[in-house]
């Protein structure tokens, strides 16, 4: 699997947007981009996903780069539910494992 | 709709005692996923189900460990006999085949594991 790369941590103040940056530049044109985040003491959760085009959902937004080696997660209006470590990951199709790294470990401050 | 379960959320055992640790997935997933976090380490994939067969186990760290998933439905992971480096938080993931949710994968809690 092709490897990512995040910043060990990152902090924002509540109701701020946070931009949480992804490098993937081996990535291949099969690899769609997951991102996952895991809350304290609970198992991980999907957040959201893209192959090309940017994506939304109620959770998030992923930008995706014009040539794909990376891509930015952007949750709108942080709060303090969305401390956590957030995974950035590159995966094949639909049914394969999931490879974790480090992540980037998100802080808010009220 | 239930989530994944899985049980126990904790167990404690002595070196070379054996545990079992038991997933259930949600209703109609036929995926089925393995993780552990051992301490300090990231979280690793151990193996996968598509209902009862095992589609990928290459995460399997040795022949200690014995997943099944009979009848393609709950799982278990066996570890005979338990080693202290087996200590960390045991995940367990469904996703379905299909559908507008397949790539997500849904996971449990977690069973942390502590090997003395």
């Amino acid at each position: 699997d092709a490897k990512t790369t995040q910043p060990n941590s990152m902090e924002s103040n509540e109701e701020e947007p946070v931009h949480l940056p992804c490098n993937h530049s081996t990535i291949s044109g099969t690899d769609y981009i997951h991102w996952y985040r895991q809350l304290p003491s609970q198992g991980p959760e999907y957040v959201i996903h893209g192959l090309t085009s940017n994506v939304n959902n109620r959770m998030a937004s992923l930008a995706i780069a014009e040539d794909r080696k990376s891509s930015t997660l952007i949750l709108h209006r942080a709060t303090l539910r969305d401390a956590a470590v957030y995974y950035c990951i590159l995966k094949r199709a639909a049914g394969n494992k999931l490879t974790f790294g480090g992540g980037t470990r998100v802080l808010v401050k009220p | 709709e239930a989530g994944v379960t899985q049980f126990p959320s904790h167990s404690v055992i002595e070196k070379g005692q054996t545990v079992t640790l038991r997933c259930d997935p949600i209703s109609g997933h036929d995926n089925l996923y393995w993780y552990r976090r051992v301490m300090g380490k990231e979280i690793k994939f151990l193996l996968h189900f598509v209902k009862e067969s095992k589609q990928d186990e290459s995460g399997m760290p040795n022949n200690r460990f014995l997943a099944e998933r009979t009848g393609g439905t709950y799982s278990t992971l066996k570890v005979q006999p338990a080693e202290l480096e087996d200590s960390g938080v045991y995940f367990c993931a469904s996703s379905s085949l299909a559908g507008d949710h397949q790539y997500e994968q849904y996971f449990g809690p977690g069973t942390r594991l502590t090997v003395t």
